[in-house]
């Protein structure tokens, strides 16, 4: 399989602030997706993104695969950011995705 | 889109005791996903259905798990003679058929297990 490591693994952030998470994988992949998980549990996507940036609202990210990373920006950052931020990877032709340990982020008001 | 769903949501049994879940995945999704996420841990995949053939199991599904999906529709997942270990969230996921470029994952709720 492959490595999906995720740093940093926890993150305090004041409400406003910005913040970078990273995604490390130890092979080529041809899917990669970002998540939020609240509170009840349920993953929320929040991108599709195998190379390439995207940007949604406050949100963007940034997959380089040549490098084997991706990024997740959270820019002005609200409370209900908050939460456990995963990166989850596939590689070409095999079925099974492989998720990092996640990043959790705590906003302060 | 009605999205995933799964059911039921929580589930607290004794220890020995069989239990199933269900997952009815986003229509025609082809692929429908397992997986099993401990705190503080990512989600772990357990198994994968193309349609009604379960073409990948992970070795975390011992003999006591089996999952089927029938018709190619909603899948089970059923863990027989529960062990304290086996409390977790477990997870399901549907998305289109891979050869497509665009292959994106959708995940229900979850079923939290509770063992005693």
């Amino acid at each position: 399989g492959i490595q999906v490591e995720q740093s940093p693994p926890d993150l305090i952030l004041q409400e406003g602030a910005n913040s970078t998470l990273r995604c490390n994988f130890s092979d080529s992949v041809n899917n990669l997706q970002w998540f939020h998980q609240n509170p009840w549990g349920q993953l929320i996507n929040l991108f599709y993104i195998p190379s390439g940036t995207k940007q949604n609202g406050r949100l963007s990210a940034t997959t380089v695969a040549t490098e084997r990373y991706s990024l997740l920006y959270i820019s002005s950052s609200q409370t209900t950011d908050s939460g456990v931020y995963f990166c989850a990877a596939r590689r070409y032709n095999f079925n099974k995705f492989y998720f990092g340990s996640g990043t959790k982020l705590n906003v302060k008001p | 889109d009605t999205g995933v769903s799964q059911n039921p949501r929580h589930k607290i049994t004794k220890r020995g005791q069989n239990v199933t879940f269900r997952c009815d995945p986003i229509s025609e999704h082809n692929r429908l996903y397992w997986y099993r996420q401990t705190l503080g841990q990512g989600p772990e995949f357990l198994t994968y259905f193309q349609n009604e053939a379960q073409l990948e199991k992970s070795r975390l599904l011992s003999d006591r798990f089996s999952a089927e999906r029938p018709k190619g529709s909603f899948s089970t997942l059923e863990i027989q003679r529960t062990e304290q270990g086996d409390s977790a969230m477990y997870l399901c996921a549907s998305s289109r058929d891979s050869r497509r470029q665009y292959n994106e994952q959708f995940f229900g709720p979850g079923t939290r297990l509770t063992v005693l």
